[in-house]
């Protein structure tokens, strides 16, 4: 089994949508939760960082972190075609660095 | 002016032959990073160099070496390629508590 969960897709929706993306974890370890943004033939950039449990708004973008259920999602907020790319939560425990990714959602959002 | 660069962006060269991708940071970051990633989006880690130190090495053939020669640069090299290690190949950065900056990716392809 994966340390880390996440449905590759795609999805796809129209412009102006309500996007949630999911994780789900096996390690209670984990601390600090990222998403980050992928675009086609580009490298991964950070979109959201969460420590711990709770909400964090970004302007369109809402990282939610639930360790008790061991899940994290992003919502994107009148999603735009430009937001199309893939999305992938990694997640980190409190000492070290490594991180452990998702497989990755590809996001197409339709004009 | 690039954070993380590397280089070349494109390799193609035939099985059996050596080939190396050059890594290098302008943000100050201790710790650097190889990732690859399959055609499935999935980001695995290879190494990982703390200061010139190798702290991470997962389980990857002893083919691929890396070389840290200061704390801004890290390259990796590969010895006797194979058709599947065709991948696109990430460097990344970070500093101890923040999530990482990656390059643009080297995309290997074994003929």
């Amino acid at each position: 089994q994966k340390e880390v969960e996440q449905d590759p897709g795609p999805l796809s929706v129209p412009e102006g949508a309500i996007v949630s993306l999911n994780c789900t974890y096996s390690n209670s370890a984990f601390q600090y939760f990222m998403w980050y943004r992928q675009y086609s033939r580009k490298g991964p950039e950070l979109l959201m960082y969460t420590y711990s449990s709770g909400n964090k708004e970004d302007g369109r973008f809402t990282a939610q972190v639930d360790k008790s259920s061991k899940y994290i999602s992003l919502f994107i907020r009148d999603s735009q075609p430009s937001d199309s790319a893939t999305y992938l939560c990694a997640m980190r425990e409190t000492s070290g660095s490594r991180l452990t990714f998702g497989e990755g959602t590809q996001l197409t959002v339709n004009p | 002016d690039t954070a993380v660069s590397q280089t070349p962006k494109y390799l193609v060269t035939q099985m059996g032959n050596d080939k190396s991708i050059k890594c290098e940071q302008n943000l100050g970051h201790d710790t650097m990073y190889w990732y690859k990633q399959d055609s499935k989006k999935f980001l695995k880690i290879m190494f990982s160099y703390n200061n010139k130190e190798l702290i991470i090495n997962e389980t990857v053939p002893n083919r691929f070496s890396p070389k840290s020669p200061d704390k801004a640069h890290l390259n990796l090299h590969i010895n006797s390629l194979e058709l599947g290690d065709s991948a696109v190949y990430f460097c990344a950065s970070s500093q101890t508590t923040f999530g990482y900056t990656f390059g643009s990716g080297t995309r290997l392809t074994v003929v």
